[in-house]
């Protein structure tokens, strides 16, 4: 079975700065892979996604993520964030054999300050 | 755009009261979810179904069940609420067209049981 981990529960950055948040999943082939975004009280909506081609895959609202094979990991990163991208941040991988259930990651919340 | 809706965004219930949740979904998805989300746990999935009257357990089935009686709605039920069911339930919904993984969430039902 597949598994995702997202090593940073918190993360704060100062608004304009970058932002880097890091994905590791385990899985024995290529999963595929998404980032969703939570703002408070809200579901989750989709950011970005890969399943196959080009490892650096460009999203919504100026996000993007790069697939590392020989690191199992998809790290999501934006260069300038916005106080509105203050939010609950989920990774999420599924198989190609399992049938489209995704598993997540416990989630990185992003606090931004002024 | 997909568009998934919960019946509730906070319901507060008793222990022991058999408690619904509905999901309806409006882009004719074979796949329909129930997660719970708890901090520190990501989203953990309690029962999927492709189809209408089918159903199968994720990993944290105890305590639920489900119904799907349309294409279009899916339901979770609570035979008898408990205290540790307190959580936010989110339902999703995708396609089973062997292209398309990714997931559409409702806003998320919070639901307390006191």
């Amino acid at each position: 079975a597949q598994s995702v981990t997202q090593p940073d529960i918190h993360i704060t950055v100062s608004e304009g700065a970058s932002l880097e948040l890091r994905c590791n999943y385990s899985y024995g082939a290529t999963p595929y892979l998404f980032w969703y975004v939570q703002s408070p009280g809200q579901g989750l909506q989709l950011l970005l996604k890969y399943f196959s081609g080009d490892t650096l895959v460009q999203g919504i609202k100026g996000f993007e993520a790069e697939f590392k094979r020989s690191q199992s990991s998809f790290n999501l990163r934006k260069p300038s964030v916005h106080w509105s991208d203050a939010a609950e941040y989920f990774c999420a991988v599924g198989a190609w054999s399992n049938d489209y259930k995704l598993s997540f990651g416990a989630g990185t919340t992003v606090t931004v300050r002024a | 755009d997909v568009k998934v809706t919960q019946s509730s965004r906070y319901l507060v219930k008793r222990t022991g009261e058999k408690v619904f949740l509905e999901c309806v979904q409006d882009m004719d998805h074979e796949n329909m979810f129930w997660y719970r989300q708890d901090p520190g746990l990501g989203l953990r999935l309690i029962y999927f179904s492709y189809d209408v009257k089918m159903k199968e357990k994720g990993d944290i089935p105890e305590g639920y069940s489900v119904s799907r009686e349309k294409k279009e709605r899916f339901s979770l039920i609570l035979e008898s609420a408990s205290t540790n069911q307190t959580s936010m339930y989110l339902c999703a919904s995708s396609l089973n067209d062997g292209r398309s993984y990714e997931q559409y969430f409702g806003p998320g039902t919070r639901l307390t049981v006191t």
